[in-house]
C-alpha cells in the first residue's frame, strides 16, 4: 500500500515569515495530493490539492509544489500569520480514490507574533 | 459552517453502554466515511461507504457497527467499548463517482467520544 512522511513533526517560524511542509510518498500511482488544515478543537479542512498532471499550485499565500520523479509534494505559506497556526496534514490518493487516501503524519505549524 | 453535520458533538458514555453516532450530508454526495483521530494525530480510516453499500471495512473490532440508511444519513453503533477508543470521531463524503475522480474529502466537526 501507498506510505506518506511527512516532515517536520513541528515547525515554528516568527509571524511574516514563510514556511515549508515536505512529503514523500511511495505509490507511483498516486495522482492526488490534498493538503488538509487541523485548528485546535476543528475539523480538518481541505486548504489546497494538487493533481498529478501539474506541477505547482497557487492560492495566494499558499502553493503546493509537486515532483513525480522524486515521489515528493511540498506545501509553502509565505507571510505567515498567527492564524497559520494549526496542524498541517498531506495525503496521498491512490489513482485519485478519496477511498484510498493516505494521511501523512501531520506537522505542528506555530506562527510566533 | 459544515456541509457535513455530525451528532453529538460530545459524549461520554460507559464500557457497558450502547450508544451511536449520526452524520449527514446533504451535498448529493455518494461515498460516506468514518474516521478515527487521537490528539495530533492523523485520521485513521474506519469504514467506507459507497451508494450505501458497505465498501471498506479496516479491521475494525466488532463493538464499533456502521450503518447507512440512506445516501445522506451514516451511522456509527457503539457498543462495549473501551478506554481507548476515547477519540474524535470523524464522518466525511466525497463525490467518488469513479475511481480516477479526484474527489476531496469533507469532514464534519467529529464527536469527541470519552469512555469511561
Amino acid at each position: 500500500g501507498e506510505n506518506v512522511e511527512q516532515h517536520p513533526s513541528t515547525l515554528s517560524v516568527q509571524e511574516g515569515d514563510s514556511a515549508v511542509i515536505k512529503c514523500t510518498y511511495s505509490d507511483s500511482a498516486s495522482n492526488y495530493f490534498p493538503w488538509y488544515k487541523q485548528e485546535l478543537g476543528k475539523r480538518p479542512q481541505l486548504i489546497i490539492d494538487i493533481r498529478s498532471n501539474v506541477g505547482e499550485k497557487k492560492d495566494q499565500r499558499i502553493a503546493v509544489t509537486l515532483n513525480k520523479t522524486a515521489k515528493h509534494f511540498s506545501l509553502h505559506i509565505t507571510e505567515t500569520q498567527p492564524e497559520d497556526s494549526a496542524v498541517y496534514f498531506c495525503a496521498a490518493s491512490l489513482r485519485g480514490s478519496a477511498r484510498q487516501l493516505t494521511f501523512g503524519s501531520g506537522t505542528q505549524l506555530t506562527v510566533l507574533p | 459552517d459544515t456541509e457535513v453535520t455530525q451528532t453529538p458533538k460530545h459524549l461520554v458514555m460507559g464500557m457497558t453502554n450502547k450508544k451511536s453516532l449520526k452524520c449527514e450530508q446533504h451535498m448529493g454526495h455518494r461515498a460516506m466515511y468514518w474516521y478515527k483521530q487521537k490528539a495530533k494525530k492523523p485520521p485513521e480510516l474506519m469504514f467506507v461507504y459507497s451508494y450505501e453499500k458497505l465498501s471498506i471495512n479496516e479491521s475494525v473490532p466488532s463493538r464499533f457497527s456502521p450503518e447507512c440508511p440512506n445516501s445522506s444519513l451514516l451511522n456509527l453503533h457503539l457498543h462495549a467499548l473501551q478506554p481507548e477508543d476515547s477519540a474524535l470521531y470523524l464522518c466525511a463524503s466525497s463525490q467518488d463517482r469513479t475511481e480516477n475522480y479526484n474527489s476531496p474529502l469533507h469532514f464534519g466537526n467529529g464527536t469527541r467520544l470519552t469512555v469511561t
